[in-house]
């Protein structure tokens, strides 16, 4: 079963707009990664930021990690209509090298 | 190659039918993963391989469902007797080592429909 949860399920804005996705999970993580999918296809890795970290950037993302309340976020800023695609996020499961994915985060950005 | 490809891109079957997938990781890569994906849900781990080392075939929903990986590259996934419920998106990633903070690669997906 998926340890992660990911809110909202879907999400809608206008171009230039930020959009904000959380994922909760369960258990203990050393590493939470964020994972970009467009049409139904294969999966684009986003960003990993570890366990000690609590803020890291890529480009026009910033992901935060409170490893307390067991939970991250994806910010996009000044979103563009290329960034219409589903969103998960991923834990490794104990044994290391498994990832748990989440549901997904369905992002839709209007012209 | 440059990145990780499957095939075919889609495949319909009739019910009870076999059908094979394929994958072609990134060369130099020793970790492959298979996962199958249902409308609308996240990714379910099937099986993954490492190097020389016995795969983990935990991820597998049934005995129907199997998976080769040759040479330490090139892996096929094999559903036998397709049941409607094996409808679903088959995606193949690689890493370099396997471990959970590398990067998963994947490929474009072969969409399965078992009519």
């Amino acid at each position: 079963s998926q340890q992660e949860e990911e809110d909202p399920q879907a999400l809608s804005i206008q171009e230039g707009e930020n959009a904000t996705m959380n994922c909760s999970y369960k258990t203990s993580i050393n590493n939470l990664q964020w994972y970009r999918q467009n049409s139904g296809r294969g999966l684009v890795h986003l960003i990993l930021i570890r366990s000690n970290e609590r803020e890291k950037h890529s480009g026009r993302l910033r992901v935060t990690l409170d490893t307390s309340k067991k939970s991250s976020s994806l910010l996009i800023t000044a979103s563009r209509a290329a960034d219409t695609a589903s969103y998960f996020c991923a834990t490794p499961l104990s044994n290391d090298y498994k990832l748990s994915f989440g549901a997904g985060t369905t992002v839709t950005v209007r012209a | 190659g440059a990145g990780v490809s499957q095939s075919p891109s889609n495949k319909v079957t009739e019910k009870g039918k076999d059908v094979e997938l394929r994958c072609d990781p990134i060369s130099g890569h020793t970790a492959l993963y298979w996962y199958r994906q249902s409308l609308g849900q996240g990714l379910e781990f099937l099986i993954y391989f490492q190097g020389n080392s016995a795969p983990d075939k935990s991820g597998l929903p049934s005995d129907r469902f199997s998976a080769e990986r040759t040479g330490g590259s090139v892996s096929t996934l094999t559903i036998q007797r397709t049941q409607q419920e094996d409808s679903a998106v088959y995606l193949c990633a690689s890493s370099l080592r396997g471990r959970s903070t590398d990067t998963q690669y994947f490929g474009p997906g072969t969409r399965l429909t078992v009519l």
